[in-house]
């Protein structure tokens, strides 16, 4: 099925270091999900956004859903090794869910 | 309130045969997807399920099939096995039908194939 953009594809940070990654799609959805995973393991939800520009926090992750409801963010403050994994953003539409590449995130102790 | 349930957690097969996945899905969802995810893909969607019938389905080979049961539970079944269906197998449950909702996956199935 259709995939979003996610990028960046992967990053390595250091600890203590804030970190942004964002999802596109051509078309508008009605939910924003971001998701993460640990290795072997299924995803986790983090965040849900249920209206264009609202902003939602989760501990220390800040996730938006755009204006235009075609992208959302996902930012992590002050990252901590246990950060460490994929994370994926998920757009829902209609019966539908579509999901980003992943970013994988690395962070060096 | 119990999460997604999957079984079995691993499962190695050889070529040819086939294998049955099952997905639990927490009390109340009614809907049912599927997912293939190899390593350096995202998730590859399979099929969905709601109220016992199949309402979307992705881009696979008509060996994966799945079927809904009246409790919501559902199976997914792939035939003739081949190398490249080793991958870890994600459902996801959700209310859905009612618009605004959220996903929940279960901890998946690896398969391997040899």
């Amino acid at each position: 099925g259709q995939q979003l953009n996610q990028s960046p594809q992967s990053m390595f940070i250091q600890e203590g270091e804030d970190v942004s990654m964002n999802c596109t799609s051509s078309s508008i959805f009605n939910t924003w999900l971001w998701y993460k995973q640990d290795p072997g393991e299924g995803p986790v939800l983090l965040i849900a956004l249920y209206k264009a520009g609202e902003l939602t926090s989760n501990g220390r992750l800040t996730a938006q859903f755009g204006i235009t409801r075609k992208d959302s963010f996902l930012n992590i403050s002050a990252s901590i090794p246990s950060d460490v994994g994929i994370y994926f953003c998920a757009g829902q539409r209609g019966n539908q869910f579509y999901f980003g590449t992943g970013t994988s995130l690395t962070v060096i102790p | 309130k119990a999460g997604v349930t999957q079984t079995p957690r691993y499962l190695i097969k050889t070529r040819g045969q086939q294998v049955t996945l099952s997905c639990s899905p927490i009390s109340g969802h009614r809907s049912v997807s599927w997912y293939q995810q190899t390593p350096g893909q995202g998730l590859q969607f399979l099929f969905e399920y709601f109220s016992e019938t199949q309402r979307n389905k992705g881009n696979f080979p008509g060996r994966f099939s799945g079927r809904q049961f009246s409790n919501s539970r559902s199976e997914m079944n792939v035939s003739t096995l081949e190398l490249g269906d080793s991958a870890l197998y994600l459902c996801a449950s959700s209310l859905i039908a009612l618009g605004d909702t959220e996903a929940f996956f279960g901890q998946g199935t690896r398969l391997t194939v040899v």
